[in-house]
């Protein structure tokens, strides 16, 4: 099993540009989720999805952001346009029912200038 | 908002010693979870306690749970290097969903 794997591992883009992540979770998960991590504010839930259906995007914090989840192999992160407060590392979960185990994905550093 | 929080945030030790990390939590849960997080990595699950659990053992790690208190305790035994990173514990409040909310975590640092 390869485990969650997100793409790209580091992005470097200038203040403006669109942002997109990208993630693959655990084949047979049914729930995914987008963390954004910053030393600041430490580790924050963005959204999730059960069975490809946005269920929670409180977390979201500006509408620059957006998620999809078109199947269940795969979710993307849109930040469109970029800020340099957007700066941080993006993880990627999956697990497989409610309360259980999230396995991280590798995150992507995202460096907005 | 966090629903756990780790106490200390930091702690620094020698090799071969324990280490004791805290977390309280704000509402009842269903299970309570411990995840490590070396850096630049992402976080990768340790153990995990049922509500109806007090205690759990799992290699050189002891977590214990204190429902009335709302509080757990994760004990590294026989520290080494290598358990140098962030600890983090993640409670699993019921929610709709597979929610869990995180804490923020304990940095250890166990120096050789």
């Amino acid at each position: 099993d390869a485990g969650v794997i997100q793409s790209p591992r580091h992005e470097v883009t200038e203040m403006g540009q669109e942002v997109t992540l990208r993630c693959k979770p655990i084949s047979g998960h049914n729930s995914l989720f987008w963390y954004r991590q910053t030393m600041m504010r430490g580790l924050e839930l963005l959204i999730y999805f059960n069975n490809n259906v946005p269920i929670d995007d409180s977390g979201m914090p500006e509408d620059r952001f957006s998620a999809k989840m078109p199947n269940a192999s795969f979710s993307t992160l849109k930040i469109q346009p970029s800020e340099p407060r957007d700066s941080a590392v993006y993880f990627c979960a999956s697990s497989t029912r409610q309360g259980a185990t999230q396995y991280f994905g590798p995150g992507t550093r995202l460096t907005v200038l | 908002s966090q629903q756990g929080e780790e106490d200390p945030q930091a702690l620094s030790i020698q090799e071969g010693e324990n280490a004791t990390m805290n977390c309280s939590y704000k509402t009842s849960i269903n299970n309570l979870q411990w995840y490590r997080q070396n850096s630049g990595r992402g976080l990768v699950h340790l153990i995990l306690i049922r509500s109806n659990e007090r205690e759990k053992h799992s290699g050189r790690l002891r977590v214990t749970l204190d429902t009335s208190k709302k509080s757990s305790s994760l004990l590294i035994t026989a520290s080494r290097a290598a358990d140098t990173a962030s600890y983090f514990c993640a409670t699993d409040a019921g929610n709709a969903g597979n929610m869990l909310t995180f804490g923020g975590g304990t940095r250890l640092m166990v120096k050789p």
